[in-house]
């Protein structure tokens, strides 16, 4: 058990939709990344927030953007869904002092876009 | 660019096989090494870690030591079990980075 959870467990989508997915970070850690793994590859990057901040982006287009709140929880949320974003979506939380400590993921968000 | 290679899979052992998952890596930096593993249905779990070269990283019978020279971090068990069936994934973090970047992961199966 890393600490950190997220909701909803599974989730259905049509094209188009938009989405919001939450994520509750590890107590004590102050930044949360997101990542998207589609089906057998690794996860990728989406972006990171530190202190309320969006703190580095991955190569994902704006309609995908986030924020963390004064307690360190976070949001994903996704417009104008496409069929590509079908996926599972982690957060990971981590402590961040001057340097980047190791990240713990949650158990993650599936998502299915149709 | 920083990125990381891992063992094509899937791997099939039986039980009590010796393990070996191979990794490279090129980094820009210096990163810190990483295996995460994912039980089927599951986020991923932090297995081991390595911050500098030539530190090993254990954990539950797993090993991996980094390897500045040849740019590697294998992961290595002596003794398998059925319980470590899992799809395991090694990954690079760049201090003054924010990310982690993954291999494609390398499916294993043990079979009793």
């Amino acid at each position: 058990e890393t600490g950190v959870t997220q909701s909803p467990t599974h989730l259905i989508k049509t094209r188009g939709q938009q989405v919001t997915l939450r994520c509750s970070s590890q107590s004590g850690h102050n930044t949360v990344s997101w990542y998207q793994q589609a089906l057998g590859q690794g996860p990728q990057f989406i972006f990171q927030y530190y202190r309320e901040e969006e703190n580095g982006r991955g190569n994902f287009p704006p309609r995908f953007s986030g924020l963390q709140f004064p307690n360190y929880s976070s949001e994903l949320n996704v417009n104008a869904l496409e069929l590509d974003d079908s996926a599972l979506y982690l957060c990971a939380s981590s402590l961040y002092r001057g340097t980047q400590e190791t990240q713990y993921f949650g158990p993650g968000t599936r998502l299915l876009v149709l | 660019g920083n990125s990381v290679t891992q063992m094509e899979g899937p791997v099939t052992l039986s039980e009590e096989a010796f393990l070996t998952i191979n990794c490279t890596y090129t980094a820009t930096g210096y990163p810190s090494l990483f295996w995460y593993v994912q039980y089927p249905g599951e986020g991923l779990q932090l297995l081991l870690k390595a911050t500098k070269a030539d530190d090993k990283g254990s954990n539950k019978g797993f090993e991996a030591t980094y390897r500045k020279e040849t740019t590697s971090f294998h992961l290595e068990k002596g003794s398998v079990q059925v319980s470590d069936s899992a799809v395991y994934f090694c990954a690079l973090l760049i201090q003054g980075a924010q990310k982690l970047v993954f291999g494609q992961g390398t499916r294993l199966t043990i079979n009793p």
